[in-house]
C-alpha cells in the first residue's frame, strides 16, 4: 500500500478563495508526523506545516492549516485567501519510526494554480 | 543564516562514469537527508544521517550509490558507474536533531544530474 496518497494531480483556485489539498496516509506506527511542503517552479522545497500524531490541535501556520483526521488517516492542507504566489506543487509527507530510526515518505504531489 | 547549499547545481556525465554530489547543511543541523526526484515525480528518500552515522541505507537504489558525512557537516553522495536511469534531481535537506522534536526539513536547491 502507498504510504502517502495525494489523489488530486491538479487543482485550480480563484485568487482570495480557500482551497483544500487532500492527503491520506498509511502507517501502523503510533508516533508519526505529517508534513506539507511547497515546491514552486524554481524547484526548491519549502516546509509549510507539521502535525505530530499526538497533537490534539490542528496545526496552523499563517494562511496554512492542516485538517488532521486521525481515524480517517487524513491530513489535508487548507490554504486560506489564496495568492498568486501560492501556485506551485504541494507535497504531503510522513515520518514514521523504524527499528533504525526514521523513514520519510512523500506523496506524488498536487499542482495548484491560482487564477487571478 | 545561510541555507542548505548543494554543488554542482547541474552535472552532465557519460554513462559509466562516477559522480560526486555535495551537500552543505544549515549550521547546527545534525540530521541530513538525501532524496531523488525524477521528472514530474515525488521525492524518493535515499538515506539520512544523524551526525556522521547513517543507520539505514536501505533506501539507496543499488550498491552503486553510497553516501558519507564527515565532521557532522558536509555530506557527499557518490554514484558509481552511472546509468541513464540515475538522471534526476538530487535534493539534500537538513534538520535539527530528532530529540529536539522538530522534524521539519530545510532543502537545498538540488543537483540536476543528466546521464547521457
Amino acid at each position: 500500500a502507498q504510504k502517502i496518497t495525494q489523489t488530486q494531480p491538479g487543482m485550480f483556485v480563484q485568487e482570495k478563495e480557500a482551497v483544500t489539498l487532500d492527503c491520506t496516509y498509511d502507517t501502523s506506527d503510533p508516533s508519526y508526523g505529517l508534513f506539507w511542503y511547497k515546491q514552486p517552479s524554481s524547484g526548491e522545497m519549502i516546509f509549510l506545516i507539521y502535525q505530530g500524531s499526538y497533537d490534539q490541535q490542528n496545526a496552523t501556520e499563517g494562511r496554512y492549516s492542516l485538517n488532521f483526521q486521525k481515524a480517517r488517516k487524513s491530513a489535508n492542507l487548507v490554504i486560506s485567501a489564496s495568492q498568486l504566489g501560492d501556485s506551485a506543487m504541494y507535497f504531503c509527507a510522513m515520518r514514521e519510526a523504524t527499528d533504525t530510526g526514521n523513514q520519510f515518505y512523500f506523496g506524488t504531489g498536487t499542482s495548484l494554480t491560482v487564477i487571478p | 543564516g545561510a541555507g542548505v547549499s548543494q554543488s554542482p547545481s547541474n552535472k552532465v556525465t557519460e554513462k559509466g562514469k562516477d559522480v560526486e554530489l555535495r551537500c552543505d547543511p544549515i549550521s547546527g543541523h545534525t540530521a541530513l537527508y538525501w532524496y531523488r526526484q525524477s521528472l514530474g515525480q515525488g521525492l524518493e528518500f535515499l538515506i539520512y544521517f544523524q551526525g556522521n552515522s547513517a543507520p539505514d541505507k536501505s533506501g539507496l537504489p543499488s550498491d552503486r550509490f553510497s553516501a558519507e558525512r564527515t565532521g557532522g557537516s558536509v555530506s557527499t553522495l557518490t554514484i558509481q558507474r552511472t546509468q541513464q536511469e540515475d538522471s534526476a534531481v538530487y535534493l539534500c535537506a537538513s534538520s535539527l536533531a530528532w530529540d529536539s522534536g522538530r522534524y521539519e526539513q530545510y532543502f537545498g536547491p538540488g543537483t540536476r544530474l543528466t546521464v547521457t
